[in-house]
């Protein structure tokens, strides 16, 4: 039974588009998280969010906007898709600050 | 701004050897250290954690902490092919923030 479940794991789309990523943790964890890795694999957080607190790193931009239907899941949503959003994007979890498991990724296109 | 920085390699050692990777990190109230291992394609998978000054072992794997010195290390006993891949250092900050700052990641290759 996966931990970290994110879909789609490939997403191919026109620029302009919106699109949005799933991701659900069956962990009982409090605290969830979008993390970007670049083509240079850098990864780099995106999004925390408990069921109580949204944080935001501050050079993520307003067209990335996550939304948290319950505890257990929070999607990505992406407006006007960019060029630049090209990126593997991993959803993860927390509790107590441990991440133990990310999400296998989802492969972003943007042509 | 906060960082995490890493060789990035690639860093070649031979099969039994010990392959050791360092990180080093710059906001000093950070609270605790990851090691993560990320295979090519695949997400991170969860190595090792350290909160205290000194070293943890698991297995064939030792982090080590420096917290005077901003120095996290990982040590790789009989390093083995099958531990090829790139290593992230990460680091949870002070002040309450939530969630991991990452490395650049050292790729990591043993040769048979």
């Amino acid at each position: 039974d996966t931990a970290v479940s994110q879909t789609p794991k490939y997403l191919v789309t026109q620029m302009g588009n919106d699109k949005s990523i799933k991701c659900e943790q069956n962990l009982g964890h409090d605290t969830m998280y979008w993390y970007k890795q670049d083509s240079k694999k850098f990864l780099k957080i995106m999004f925390s969010y408990n069921n109580k607190e949204l944080i935001i790193n501050e050079t993520v931009p307003n067209r990335f906007s996550p939304k948290s239907p319950d505890k257990a899941h929070l999607n990505l949503h992406i407006n006007s898709l960019e060029l630049g959003d090209s990126a593997v994007y991993f959803c993860a979890s927390s509790q107590e600050g441990i991440i133990q498991y990310f999400g296998a990724g989802t492969r972003l296109s943007v042509l | 701004q906060k960082e995490v920085e890493q060789n990035s390699g690639p860093l070649s050692v031979p099969e039994g050897a010990i392959a050791s990777l360092n990180c080093t990190y710059s906001d000093r109230g950070s609270q605790s250290f990851f090691w993560y291992r990320q295979y090519s394609g695949k997400s991170p998978e969860l190595i090792m954690f350290i909160y205290s000054n000194g070293d943890k072992e698991d297995g064939r794997f030792t982090a080590q902490l420096n917290k005077a010195s901003q120095y996290v290390s990982l040590l790789i006993r009989d390093s083995q092919p099958s531990d090829s891949a790139t290593y992230l250092c990460a680091v949870r900050p002070g002040g309450g923030a939530d969630g991991l700052t990452f490395g650049k990641g050292t790729h990591l290759i043993i040769q048979p």
